[in-house]
């Protein structure tokens, strides 16, 4: 069954750094999406992203996050100069439309550790 | 936006018991997602559910579009059962799944 895949599994940096994260949606999907979960709370939407533009996105995706699909597989979520409040779980997830009606498939996540 | 509620928030068994894990949401939802979050993170999708009943061994979820609410049935439980429970919603025109806070459940020998 096809699935979304993220790398790396776990990402240590530091404060200041700039971070990349890295996801494969599954290849005939359409939307793709970003989300965070800190550490003992909820999961959180970041951003949608759609025909290579941010379709939705959440007051948490400021100036210090982009995402990019920089090829016909890659979607990416890159933070600029990473704090430690960012250090979270990131989850890519994608849906085959963009209808709300949609399932999203969720990715294994990318722990980011920000020291 | 939507508000998503979860309860029980804390849930132990033993194993082989039944449980029943309960979502209410504050609006009508065009998607209802259920999640499991294994002990490594990972967020495994279990039911697309904005209406009515589905079964997938032994799980099972429920939910009554006109009355706000899902219910995900878990019999004969397993320790590979626990983790987190997650429910999702999302209503009216964007595609932002809003996320309960979530049932951890501990399934004991």
């Amino acid at each position: 069954e096809p699935e979304v895949t993220q790398t790396p599994s776990h990402q240590v940096t530091q404060m200041g750094q700039e971070v990349i994260l890295r996801c494969v949606p599954i290849s005939n999907h359409l939307y793709f999406y970003w989300y965070r979960q800190i550490l003992g709370q909820k999961v959180e939407f970041l951003v949608s992203f759609y025909n290579n533009e941010i379709s939705e996105k959440s007051e948490i995706f400021d100036d210090q996050f982009s995402v990019e699909r920089p090829d016909g597989s890659n979607f990416t979520l890159k933070i600029r100069s990473t704090k430690l409040e960012d250090s979270a779980m990131y989850f890519c997830a994608s849906s085959e439309e963009g209808w709300n009606t949609d399932t999203q498939y969720f990715g294994p996540g990318t722990r980011l550790t920000v020291l | 936006g939507i508000q998503v509620e979860q309860s029980p928030p804390d849930l132990i068994l033993q194993e082989g018991a039944n449980s029943t894990l309960r979502c209410n949401f504050s609006d009508s939802v065009n998607n209802l997602q259920w999640f499991h979050q294994n002990p490594w993170g990972q967020l495994i999708n279990l039911f697309y559910i904005p209406s009515g009943t589905k079964q997938n061994g032994r799980l099972s979820a429920t939910t009554v579009a006109t009355e706000r609410y899902s219910l995900l049935y878990i019999s004969s439980s397993q320790t590979t059962d626990s983790g987190v429970y997650f429910c999702a919603g999302l209503t009216g025109g964007g595609n932002k799944l809003t996320f309960g806070t979530g049932t951890q459940l501990k399934v004991e020998l």
